[in-house]
């Protein structure tokens, strides 16, 4: 079945680590977003890509970093600059010909800084 | 720029009830309309989406949404409440006109329903 894919689901790491959230998509999709969920504050956007090895920032990157160097993978590093990184974290991709703007999700990382 | 606001983070309704969760938009230009329920520790799913086709959209498990741009609103009903519907569940406006053809989402803060006997 055609998907995305995000690992691990729950994760723990201690304050100054680095963490990175891995998102895989078989639908062939363009482009790729991660979105980060704190309740009582909906989803936010941190990074988004519309082709490979091309990214830009959304409205909270301060503290992450992406990469985007094949269509299927968009990988999100949580750095240690990241001030408060508990959070729900939300893989998604969408078309990009033919585009009506819907989103497919993944089933999302649970990252609990301790 | 664009917005969604979502009245009530939280809406009870007994089962058997119409369920109505209100959303309202902004937005500079025509939008995309979505709505997507979240089950608790997992992502979100599409119920329906408004594409500036018919106003009345009809989505799954017996949900609909009208789009009335005078009230710049597209709330979410379903006439008769489940158990399983409970959830929470946001709406989202899109601007599909990035650069390069992608779409950012803006979402609302979220209504979660909880479903009473």
């Amino acid at each position: 079945d055609g998907g995305i894919t995000q690992s691990p689901k729950y994760l723990f790491r201690k304050e100054g680590q680095n963490v990175t959230l891995s998102c895989e998509q078989n639908l062939n999709h363009d482009a790729m977003y991660w979105y980060r969920q704190d309740p009582g504050q909906g989803l936010r956007l941190i990074y988004y890509s519309q082709i490979v090895n091309d990214f830009q920032k959304g409205d909270i990157a301060e503290g992450y970093s992406v990469s985007r160097e094949k269509k299927e993978s968009f990988p999100l590093t949580v750095t240690s600059a990241q001030k408060n990184p508990t959070a729900f974290y939300l893989c998604a991709s969408s078309m990009i010909a033919g585009n009506t703007g819907e989103l497919f999700f993944g089933e999302g990382s649970r990252l609990t800084v301790l | 720029a664009q917005s969604v606001t979502q009245l009530g983070s939280h809406v009870s309704v007994s089962e058997g009830a119409l369920v109505l969760l209100r959303c309202n938009y902004s937005s500079s230009v025509p939008p995309y309309l979505f709505w997507y329920v979240q089950y608790p520790n997992q992502g979100l799913q599409l119920l329906l989406k408004y594409t500036s086709a018919a106003t009345l959209v009809k989505g799954i498990n017996g949900f609909e949404a009208e789009f009335k741009k005078s009230e710049t609103s597209f709330h979410l009903t379903k006439p008769s409440a489940h158990m399983s519907d409970a959830a929470e569940y946001f709406c989202a406006v899109s601007q599909v006109h990035l650069t390069g053809g992608g779409n950012k989402l803006t979402f609302g803060t979220g209504t979660q329903l909880k479903v009473e006997l």
